[in-house]
């Protein structure tokens, strides 16, 4: 399943499937992005991160994609589990700068 | 368990009145973060303090202040309270003052009646 950009923010996909989450960040000058999972109650949760002088990295069953040209980055999950089921949020911020900026997040939910 | 403590879990209070809400970062960590997440705006930053000092403020209200004790434990106030002031509020931690990986806690859930 794919998500596109914060216009779905739901995202229902199959579990064993592969999940795709995107994300378009709104600063050119950002330059560090983190994935965050939000569970039901909970606080968010850290992902993934990825610096702009990086345009893949990959993490335990996750992967970020940053394209920088268009200013988009994703997450992908790999055979997605039902407790990959959350809210996920991309946040960007700069070198120097304290506080991340959070997207309006896209809710998946893993189908069994 | 990312290791930040909130409390307390709810709070549920009146217009015009006065809350505070605490912070305990982990152990080791100098920078506490405030973020407010209310269902129409997102998850928003509000302000972030760094050993003992304010470092930077983002949308938040002059109704509402925060401050980090020296043990590093923070609290946020907010007064005068409004139906809009209902939110998720959230306390993160670094260890240190920008772009670091930031650890959330649990929140607190504030309902203005």
């Amino acid at each position: 399943g794919e998500s596109v950009g914060l216009h779905l923010p739901t995202l229902s996909v199959q579990e064993g499937d592969n999940s795709i989450i995107n994300c378009a960040y709104s600063n050119s000058a950002s330059d560090y992005f983190i994935w965050y999972k939000q569970e039901s109650g909970k606080g968010p949760q850290f992902i993934i991160d990825i610096r702009s002088n990086m345009d893949k990295r990959q993490g335990q069953r996750v992967t970020v994609l940053l394209n920088k040209t268009v200013k988009h980055l994703s997450l992908q999950i790999a055979a997605t589990q039902p407790g990959d089921s959350a809210v996920y949020f991309c946040a960007e911020t700069l070198t120097n700068d304290y506080k991340l900026s959070f997207g309006a997040g896209t809710t998946v939910t893993v189908r069994a | 368990d990312s290791g930040v403590t909130q409390t307390p879990k709810h709070l549920i209070t009146a217009t015009g009145q006065r809350v505070t809400l605490r912070c305990s970062p982990r152990s080791g960590d100098l920078s506490v973060y405030w973020y407010q997440q209310s269902l129409d705006q997102g998850l928003q930053f509000l302000i972030q303090y760094y050993n003992g000092e304010e470092r930077a403020k983002g949308n938040i209200l002059e109704r509402f202040s925060a401050q980090q004790f020296p043990d590093l434990h923070s609290e946020l106030n907010l007064s005068s309270l409004e139906l809009g002031d209902s939110a998720l509020y959230f306390c993160a931690s670094s260890v240190e003052g920008q772009n670091n990986e930031q650890f959330f806690g649990p929140g607190t859930r504030l309902t203005v009646l």
